[in-house]
Parts: C-alpha cells; sequence; structure tokens
C-alpha cells in the first residue's frame, strides 16, 4: 500500500526567499502529482511527474521527481503572498487509478 | 464545459438521515473518482469509475455508502443513516485515460 509523507507540514517564509517542500513515498508509483488548495476550495492541478528526473516548472514553483529516492520535491523561488495555500502531492500505485496524498503543507508568505 | 461540477456546495443533516450527493464530470472524462477529505488532512479515495463500472472500492467505503454512474455521465454518492463522523468534504474528480485529475468545488457536509 502506497505511502506518501511530505515535510514540513507547516511553512512560514517571508517573501523573496526560496524554500523546498519535499514528499517522500513508500513504494513504487506510477507518476506524482502535486496539487494546491485555497482555504474552502477545491484542489488545483500543478504538476505532474511522469519519470525519473522529471523536472516542471510553472512561475515560481519548480517541481522534480527522483524514482530511485522515492522523493519528489517542489522548490518555490522568490515566494509571494499569492503563494499561500495549502499545497499536496499524491501518487498513484502500479496499477490502481487512486491517488494517495500527503497530509499536506500549509504554506504562509509572510510581507 | 467550465469544469467538475458538485451539487449540492453545503448539506448539513440530522444524524441518522440519508443524503445523496450529485457530481458532473468533465464531459470527455471517463474516469470518475470521489474522495473525502476532512480538516487539516489530505483527501482520502473513496471510490473509482471508469465509464459506468466501479472498479475500485477504498476500505473507508463502508455499507453505508454507494456511489453509481448510471450511463458513463454524471455520478451520485449516498450515505445512509449519517453518522457525525461522516461529516467531511466529499470531492469528485474527473479525468481522461492516464492523464491528471481535475476536482470539484466539493460537498460540504456537516452531520449534527
Amino acid at each position: 500500500e502506497l505511502k506518501v509523507e511530505q515535510n514540513p507540514l507547516f511553512l512560514s517564509m517571508q517573501e523573496g526567499k526560496n524554500y523546498t517542500i519535499y514528499c517522500n513515498y513508500s513504494t513504487t508509483s506510477d507518476r506524482l502529482y502535486w496539487y494546491r488548495q485555497d482555504p474552502g476550495k477545491s484542489l488545483e492541478s500543478l504538476f505532474v511527474l511522469l519519470s525519473n528526473g522529471a523536472v516542471k516548472q510553472e512561475g515560481r514553483l519548480m517541481a522534480s521527481l527522483d524514482t530511485k529516492a522515492r522523493l519528489s520535491t517542489l522548490h518555490i523561488t522568490a515566494a509571494v503572498h499569492d503563494l499561500s495555500a495549502t499545497y499536496f502531492c499524491a501518487g498513484s500505485g502500479a496499477g490502481s487509478y487512486q491517488l494517495t496524498f500527503g497530509k499536506g503543507t500549509k504554506l504562509s508568505v509572510i510581507p | 464545459d467550465t469544469g467538475v461540477s458538485q451539487d449540492p456546495r453545503h448539506k448539513i443533516t440530522k444524524r441518522g438521515q440519508n443524503v445523496t450527493f450529485r457530481c458532473d464530470p468533465i464531459s470527455e472524462h471517463n474516469r470518475l473518482y470521489w474522495y473525502r477529505q476532512t480538516l487539516g488532512q489530505g483527501p482520502e479515495f473513496l471510490t473509482y469509475f471508469q465509464n459506468e463500472a466501479q472498479l475500485e472500492k477504498s476500505r473507508l467505503l463502508s455499507d453505508r455508502f454507494s456511489a453509481e454512474r448510471p450511463k458513463g455521465s454524471f455520478s451520485t454518492l449516498e450515505i445512509q443513516r449519517t453518522e457525525q463522523g461522516d461529516s467531511a468534504m466529499y470531492l469528485c474528480a474527473s479525468s481522461l485515460e492516464g492523464l491528471e485529475a481535475f476536482f470539484g468545488q466539493g460537498t460540504r457536509l456537516t452531520v449534527v
């Protein structure tokens, strides 16, 4: 059974700073997803990572996948207040269609 | 089609009552998922449909829960004899074969 762990669970950072959120998963995962959720809202898809070494970037966010280490990272560059949200990583186990989510990282960007 | 649509957005019900939620997926998506999310947690998988066939069910889905997707279009999730522990956000998502899932706005259920 796939397990997904994120850290940190809470992150308070100043605008302009860089930081990385880590996502470890326990068994082989076909693909790795990153989602953003604003308070009271649904989940917005950010990235889908399909293979070892995959790197995707959108604005100030960059996601990468290392399947050998079973690790994905979400790197935030020069944070701005608008990035404040909860970020989830999720994996799908081999042969399964369900997503297993981490507990999420609640990011607060402080001016 | 602007995305996955869920109805109602909020539902307050008394313990012991039955509730039904509806999900309309993105029209060309053949896969449909139901998840449950409680405060401070990530979504937990409940069940999955490919077209009209229910192919996966979580152990979380007790006998009181039933989901259908007649004709492979919209889906309903019914909870019978609701309990306070059923209070959560119920999220529906849809996807095309093998691609990322898009989530609806969710139905927030409060059981009093």
